[in-house]
């Protein structure tokens, strides 16, 4: 069946280092990666995404690459700020045919800035 | 501003009763999503709904129903509550775009006694 995974669980890393989250997805056909964030007691949000035509997108500090041969796509946050500190889930699209279609999430992962 | 709603932030039920979660779009998003979060285990997908009257199973659809009779509204019931379905619960809506973002009410927190 469809499946994410995601890795690592967990990450803290140091004000201004960088974080890498990565994640793999099972189906071929999937064709859209989004990234969500989730601050503590809050919904998540969409941060980023990237669809399968494009090999890396940018924004700020965020950036999401992406490898269709391989199958895994990461998130990639520079120069860290506390306020970074979140859950972040990434998702992939899988699309059945017709009206049906759903996003399936990774497991998430909590990162922690540390001042 | 797209707003996802769900009816309750809070809820305390007790086991065996039925439960009902309520969430209501206001952007005519064809599908809606009900997902559980629990630590670790991320965002599960328990039923989700492409049309009104539509819906299709998740990973995670045992001891769960749907309901959608209305395209704005999409209700998840536990037909018999059990502790194990204590649970933060979320609500989400999409259009039917490939790249569109989806949406999410603010949780409902559900505690099973």
């Amino acid at each position: 069946g469809e499946n994410v995974e995601q890795h690592p669980s967990t990450l803290s890393v140091q004000e201004g280092d960088s974080a890498v989250i990565k994640c793999t997805y099972s189906d071929s056909a999937s064709n859209y990666f989004p990234w969500y964030k989730q601050e503590l007691g809050k919904r998540p949000q969409l941060i980023i995404d990237i669809r399968s035509n494009v090999g890396e997108k940018k924004d700020q500090r965020i950036a999401v690459t992406l490898n269709k041969t391989a199958k895994h796509f990461s998130l990639h946050i520079t120069e860290t700020q506390p306020e970074d500190s979140a859950v972040y889930f990434c998702a992939a699209h899988f699309f059945y045919g017709g009206a049906t279609n759903k996003l399936i999430f990774g497991t998430g992962t909590l990162l922690a800035v540390q001042p | 501003d797209v707003k996802v709603t769900q009816s309750s932030r809070y809820l305390v039920k007790r086991t065996g009763e039925k439960v009902f979660l309520e969430c209501v779009q206001d952007m005519d998003h064809e599908n809606m999503f009900w997902y559980r979060q629990d630590p670790g285990l991320g965002l599960r997908l328990i039923y989700f709904s492409y049309d009104v009257k539509m819906k299709e199973k998740g990973d995670i659809p045992e001891g769960y129903s749907v309901s959608r009779e209305k395209k704005e509204r999409f209700s998840l019931i536990l037909e018999s509550a059990s502790t194990n379905q204590t649970s933060m619960y979320l609500c989400a809506s999409r259009s039917r775009t490939v790249v569109a973002e989806a949406f999410f009410g603010q949780g409902t927190r559900l505690t099973v006694v």
